[in-house]
């Protein structure tokens, strides 16, 4: 199957720095990517890995193991806009796969 | 780049009725598109991926005769939602895929929130 786990909610002070995990159970994912959906918007884009290792791209880093299953999404400097929830995906060229969602409450 | 549009952004229509919601890639040819339902406080849930020229593919339980998929152009693709009732109530979005942005990577519409009284 392609379950994918994330927790519900988390709750990070502005400034500070946010994993938000994500295990998945799959054999069919060539890559996992992170969306950022606010309430009532589409999602966007975020990062993703095709391959193991962490991926930069500013404030936002993503980390993936593919041979536990295994990925998470680290925030830096946290800013109240960062207040979303943030979707874990599994994709291929066919489909993806979303997680529930985590939502990130920022507080000051 | 890469910037895909829906309308309308919100619609309400009476149960019985039917709507047309219309997914356009802007500034890039979208061979393959993708239509998701998200449910309040839930994740999206893939409908059906829709390719220019053929027959949409729909997940299992998403009954293809009552959400009608037409991919006519490169550019557009279309969901019908046939005989709406309440349940049907939610938020539609679509995506597509930028063959030159690379092959993984979806961009998605703004969204359309659908309410059936």
């Amino acid at each position: 199957g392609q379950n994918i786990d994330q927790p519900t909610e988390m709750t990070a002070t502005e400034g500070a720095i946010v994993q938000i995990n994500c295990t998945y159970q799959t054999s069919g994912f060539n890559g996992l990517f992170w969306y950022q959906q606010h309430a009532g918007e589409a999602p966007t884009f975020l990062s993703y890995n095709v391959l193991d290792g962490l991926e930069e791209k500013g404030r936002f880093s993503s980390f993936l193991s593919r041979s536990k299953g295994y990925s998470y999404l680290l925030l830096k400097e946290l800013q109240m806009k960062d207040s979303a929830s943030y979707l874990c995906v599994g994709g291929n060229f066919n489909k993806f796969y979303f997680g529930s969602g985590t939502k990130l409450n920022v507080k000051p | 780049g890469a910037v895909v549009s829906q309308h309308p952004s919100w619609v309400i229509c009476k149960s019985g009725t039917s709507v047309k919601i219309e997914c356009r890639s802007l500034d890039f040819q979208a061979t393959t598109m993708f239509w998701y339902r998200q449910f309040p406080k839930q994740s999206l849930m893939l409908m059906a991926t829709s390719n220019e020229g053929s027959k949409a593919t729909y997940e299992q339980g998403v009954e293809k005769d009552k959400f009608l998929i037409n991919h006519a152009s490169l550019t557009l693709s279309t969901l019908t939602v046939t005989s709406a009732h309440p349940e049907d109530s939610s938020f539609y979005i679509c995506s597509a895929r930028d063959p030159g942005q690379g092959i993984y990577e979806q961009y998605f519409g703004p969204g359309t929130r659908l309410t059936v009284t």
